[in-house]
């Protein structure tokens, strides 16, 4: 059964700490997705890639996040450095061009105090 | 630009009731819709989708007709279960893949 799984499930870190998230997308699926989930504004998209390339990251606030692909089995967001504001569940997606579904991971729920 | 607004949860029912979340959008031209599933602690899934108008998505009970004419997309389903709670997400395809959520509806059923 294949799956997206995300590392870490949970993470609590101190304000200017730099926190990294992993994605490993399911096998053979060429589109990644980033979500972050808030009680406040709900579902965002932060950024997301085609075949490891960016399409589009404007949802994500430049100056401290960055998304990359190195390889086509892992994505990484990362915050650098953290505020209490990033406070969130933070989603990864797959999915294969062409197809409009997307197949999201368990997320990783950061506590930034 | 392109919108999902859903009616605003929680919502709470008895096992064997129907029920009923609004979905209306707002887009240019006839995107595809989705509903989405959240249960606790889990991403979302892909509950149903249409691509077309008039078009009726349905999985697990449940279904959703695609209705050009008032922008909307609900989501229905005739006897609800316990194991139906859980947080419901409609959206939309703005293109390329990209997909415009609402807000979520959380469902509570009660036994």
């Amino acid at each position: 059964d294949a799956r997206v799984t995300q590392t870490p499930r949970h993470k609590v870190t101190e304000m200017g700490q730099e926190v990294t998230m992993r994605c490993q997308p399911i096998l053979g699926h060429n589109t990644v997705f980033w979500y972050r989930q808030t009680m406040m504004q709900g579902l965002e998209l932060l950024a997301y890639f085609r075949n490891r390339a960016p399409l589009d990251d404007s949802g994500m606030p430049k100056d401290r996040f960055s998304a990359e692909m190195p390889d086509a089995t892992l994505a990484t967001l990362k915050i650098q450095p953290s505020e209490p504001r990033d406070s969130a569940v933070y989603f990864c997606a797959s999915g294969m061009g062409g197809s409009e579904t997307q197949y999201f991971g368990p997320g990783t729920r950061l506590l930034v105090l | 630009g392109d919108s999902v607004t859903q009616m605003e949860g929680p919502v709470t029912l008895s096992e064997e009731a129907f029920l009923t979340i609004n979905c209306t959008y707002t887009a240019t031209g006839y995107p595809s819709l989705f509903w989405y599933v959240q249960y606790p602690g889990e991403g979302l899934q892909l509950l149903l989708k249409a691509t077309k108008a008039d078009d009726k998505g349905s999985n697990k009970g449940f279904e959703a007709t695609y209705r050009k004419e008032t922008t909307s997309f609900h989501l229905e389903k005739g006897s609800v279960q316990v194991s139906d709670s859980a947080v419901y997400f409609c959206a939309l395809d703005q293109g390329a893949q990209k997909l415009v959520f609402g807000q979520g509806t959380r469902l509570t059923i009660n036994p």
